[in-house]
């Protein structure tokens, strides 16, 4: 079983829908997670840290559960330019060597 | 504002062969890493260099061999190139080491090797 695991999608909405997607993680002593965006055939960039109470962003909402062990992503009216692979990513501990990428999640949006 | 640069974009060696990727950034990052990408997974760590002069395997570092040249620059070597190294490899660069006090890493834009 993958330390960090993502539903690969893809996920097709149209435009201007809300759409959440969640990652699991299975090292319950994960400290820190992040969403990182990657557009096709480009490098990873953050999106956004999750902290513990829930953090938001514009259009975007980021949550975490530690009791359940997931993260999840949520877009609202989503755009257009929105259309991107998500990466989820998990800190097993205060180490370079010990922050996992999941696989992603590829979201596309239609007109 | 180049930020994190590699070299080349793409390349295509025979199996066997050598070639060494280059990666520069010009944020003054302290610490720089290589990852690579392939289809279904994630980003994988080969090494990464925490400060210049240090250098600390990653998860998958066998067949690879790094070099972090000064502050700016870390290298990636592969010795004798084998078809299950065939992937996207990314540099990237970030202020401190990876951790829940500084996570932003910056990443160059990829170098499609494959291995035939």
């Amino acid at each position: 079983r993958k330390e960090v695991e993502q539903d690969p999608g893809p996920f097709n909405v149209p435009e201007g829908a809300t759409v959440a997607f969640n990652c699991t993680y299975s090292n319950s002593a994960s400290q820190s997670f992040f969403w990182y965006r990657q557009d096709c055939r480009k490098e990873p960039k953050l999106l956004m840290s999750v902290y513990s109470s829930g953090n938001e962003d514009g259009r975007f909402t980021a949550q975490l559960n530690r009791a359940s062990q997931y993260i999840s992503l949520l877009i609202r009216d989503s755009k257009l330019s929105d259309s991107a692979t998500y990466l989820c990513v998990v800190e097993r501990e205060s180490s370079a060597s010990k922050i996992i990428f999941g696989s992603g999640t590829r979201l596309s949006i239609r007109p | 504002n180049a930020g994190v640069t590699q070299t080349p974009k793409f390349q295509v060696l025979k199996t066997g062969q050598s070639m060494t990727l280059q990666c520069a950034q010009d944020m003054n990052h302290n610490s720089m890493y290589w990852y690579r990408q392939d289809p279904g997974m994630g980003l994988r760590l080969i090494y990464y260099s925490a400060s210049e002069g240090t250098t600390d395997k990653g998860e998958v570092p066998n067949g690879y061999n790094v070099s972090r040249l000064n502050k700016r620059e870390f290298s990636l070597r592969l010795e004798s190139a084998a078809p299950s190294q065939t992937s996207v490899y990314f540099c990237a660069s970030s202020e401190f080491p990876l951790s829940g006090l500084s996570t932003e890493a910056f990443f160059g834009q990829g170098t499609r090797l494959t291995v035939v």
